[in-house]
């Protein structure tokens, strides 16, 4: 069965850095795009970052743009969200997605989620 | 950074209604259109990719279609475990947008 489980979530003080994990099984993870997505009460789901399923290639939300990197380790079946000077604004449950990638149409598209680890910026 | 505007943000309905959700683009997206369903505590889950084919395992009863700007998604008779929320979410822009959520609550 597929899973996806995040950890790594908690509370922080603004300026801080925080490193969230998630851990994949049930399919071949170096074959496949991941995302990281949050969501919030009053913002709903957002976007963050996608990796490429080698780790070549990385694309970022402005809002996290310079302060998060992903990142990923194939031999560990683990994606991986760096998150650095942090803010309020940051305060979210984060996700982490398989892309479904059975096509270049099918690019984009969320086919599994974790179901999240929190993430509370506060002094 | 493409806009979705989901309507209506929520809805009351029964057991066997037919309910409808619209999704609408701030500009063009083809057919890059999809929606998941997300109940309270659990992940979202993919229902409809591509405007309107059924992502494996998932009831009939659910339906999308649309293209353009404009889409919707149809639960043609709604059951007790279809109580939640539905968000759409374009795959056209490498800036992955969603809707604000239809929340579907039992009248």
């Amino acid at each position: 069965q597929v899973h996806l489980v995040e950890s790594g979530g908690g509370v922080v003080q603004p300026g801080r850095s925080l490193r969230l994990s998630c851990a994949a099984s049930g399919f071949i993870f170096s074959r496949d795009d991941m995302h990281w997505v949050r969501q919030t009460q009053g913002k709903g789901l957002e976007w963050v970052a996608v990796i490429s399923s080698d780790g070549s290639d990385k694309k970022y939300a402005d809002s996290v743009k310079g302060r998060f990197t992903i990142s990923r380790d194939n031999s560990k079946n683990t994606l991986y969200l760096q998150m650095n000077s942090l803010t309020a604004e940051d305060t979210a449950f984060y996700h982490c997605a398989k892309d479904f990638g059975f096509s270049v149409e099918l690019q984009g598209v969320f086919d599994i989620w974790g179901q999240g680890t929190m993430v509370t910026v506060s002094s | 950074d493409i806009q979705m505007t989901q309507s209506p943000s929520s809805l009351s309905a029964s057991v066997g209604d037919r309910v409808t959700i619209t999704c609408r683009a701030s500009q063009s997206i083809s057919s890059y259109l999809n929606w998941y369903q997300q109940k309270p505590g659990e992940a979202p889950k993919l229902l409809i990719y591509a405007a309107s084919s059924l992502q494996s395992g998932v009831p009939s009863r659910f339906s999308g279609s649309g293209s353009g700007t404009d889409f919707t998604l149809t639960i043609s008779s709604l059951q007790p475990e279809d109580f939640a929320t539905y968000y759409c979410q374009q795959s056209y822009r490498t800036v992955l947008t969603f809707g604000g959520g239809t929340k579907v609550e039992i009248k």
